[in-house]
């Protein structure tokens, strides 16, 4: 049973590009949650997503950031207009229901360059 | 507020020798708390989790964590270090206001470092 499946591993950008990072959940898994991790730092929630639903953002910045779980398809955590800010390893995770416990996959780290 | 805190930025431990982890919480109501590592360019690894019962919980790769409920803290330990434990050690906890589901608060981490 493949694990959770974050592509690419690394992405570097330009500032003002968009970034794509993309999220396949374990076998089974509907519950989809983004973290992000800045250099030095632990881990912070971004967003948690059921198929087709965003249940809380509240992690998410107001601007430029949105996350998406199509009825297909990974989950797909999008970036506009990227700043040397938004640098930073993301990791996604997964649950079979809100109460199991999550798993990461092994992150997207995202440069600005 | 809801916070975890890992006091230690880095351990280091004699292979061998026990070792210890510290996390402390604060959150309200009953805590669910967790453990998980990482090692280089990978992601994060659970290892194991508090939610009710015993104050010792058991993990994976012989960890296992105390909870005290008194003092708010959930400490990661191990009876005998290996090299390959070496890593960075997260302690979570979930956000008491989310629901039941798996918004997690972390602590910024500890590095543990185990010397031949």
């Amino acid at each position: 049973n493949a694990g959770v499946m974050q592509n690419p591993r690394h992405l570097v950008r330009r500032r003002g590009q968009e970034a794509r990072l993309r999220c396949s959940p374990m076998k089974g898994h509907s519950h989809v949650y983004w973290y992000r991790q800045l250099p030095e730092e632990g881990l912070k929630f971004m967003v948690y997503l059921q198929k087709e639903n965003i249940i809380d953002e509240s992690g998410m910045p107001k601007e430029r950031f949105s996350a998406e779980f199509p009825k297909e398809g990974p989950s797909i955590l999008r970036i506009q207009q990227v700043v040397r800010g938004d640098s930073a390893a993301y990791f996604c995770a997964s649950s079979r229901d809100m109460n199991t416990e999550a798993f990461f996959g092994q992150g997207t780290r995202l440069t600005v360059v | 507020a809801q916070s975890v805190a890992q006091p230690e930025d880095q351990v280091n431990v004699a292979e061998g020798n026990p070792l210890t982890v510290k996390c402390t919480y604060s959150v309200s109501g009953n805590p669910y708390l967790f453990w998980y590592v990482q090692y280089p360019n990978r992601g994060l690894q659970f290892l194991l989790k508090y939610i009710t019962g015993d104050n010792l919980v058991k993990g994976s790769y012989g960890f296992e964590a105390e909870f005290n409920k008194s003092q708010t803290s959930f400490h990661l330990k191990k009876p005998s270090a290996l090299v390959s434990d070496s890593a960075l050690y997260f302690c979570a906890v979930r956000d008491s206001f989310s629901g039941g589901y798996n918004k997690l608060i972390f602590g910024a981490g500890t590095r543990l470092a185990v010397h031949p």
